[in-house]
């Protein structure tokens, strides 16, 4: 099994609708985050978490939330859709005790299309 | 200026040859300093730190150069296996954890 897996890895969902992304990590950190990779733009962080009980917004977090369900479980949803948040999702865990920026482990992503 | 900035590339080279990419950041009081690499449609994969004294691993070679605030990865002996995008990652220390990365070069070696 993969260290951090991401669900769906796929959605084409329609504007105004609802959706969650989910992830799970088996690494045992407590660092989680969501970027969104977009062709030009880079991987941009919506909202990490240090623990359970600790959630932060990122630079881009409008349109956005979270939820931190356990170490292992960090979910992304959108509360309604639209097609600028058409992108390619990651989950990502990190232990920095390499280094902040060290050690980040991806999920494999989740390319969401909104019409 | 952007935080980090970098080559998009494409860089395209023939098996064996020697490449070099650099990648800028702007705020000196940035800490640390990574290459990941990307293949297409994949997540980003760790390759290496990079050390203020230089690095190597195998193939590639990580500086550092702070007084021109900029790092690089050097590819010597290039593969096929080595085509990627390589995205340059930057820490800097602040109100919370800023961690930048790069929006990558592409890189394609040619048979």
């Amino acid at each position: 099994d993969a260290d951090v897996t991401q669900t769906p890895r796929n959605r084409i969902t329609k504007t105004g609708k609802r959706i969650m992304l989910e992830c799970s990590q088996t690494k045992g950190h407590d660092r989680m985050y969501w970027y969104r990779q977009d062709p030009g733009l880079g991987l941009r962080l919506i909202y990490y978490s240090f623990d359970v009980k600790d959630i932060n917004k990122g630079e881009i977090s409008d349109g956005y939330s979270v939820s931190r369900q356990a170490q292992a479980k960090f979910s992304l949803s959108l509360e309604s859709a639209i097609p600028n948040q058409t992108a390619l999702y990651f989950c990502a865990t990190s232990d920095p005790t390499g280094g902040e920026g060290y050690g980040y482990t991806f999920g494999s992503g989740t390319r969401l299309t909104v019409v | 200026r952007k935080e980090v900035e970098q080559d998009p590339g494409p860089f395209n080279v023939p098996e064996g040859a020697t490449v070099a990419f650099n990648c800028t950041y702007s705020n000196s009081a940035s800490q640390s300093f990574f290459w990941y690499r990307q293949d297409c449609r994949k997540e980003p994969k760790l390759l290496m730190s990079v050390y203020s004294s230089g690095n190597e691993d195998g193939r590639f070679t990580a500086q550092l150069n702070r007084a021109s605030q900029y790092i690089s990865l050097l590819i010597r002996d290039s593969k096929l296996s080595d085509s990627a995008t390589y995205l340059c990652v930057v820490y800097l220390r602040g109100g919370y954890q800023k961690v930048t990365f790069g929006t990558g070069t592409k890189l394609q070696v040619i048979p």
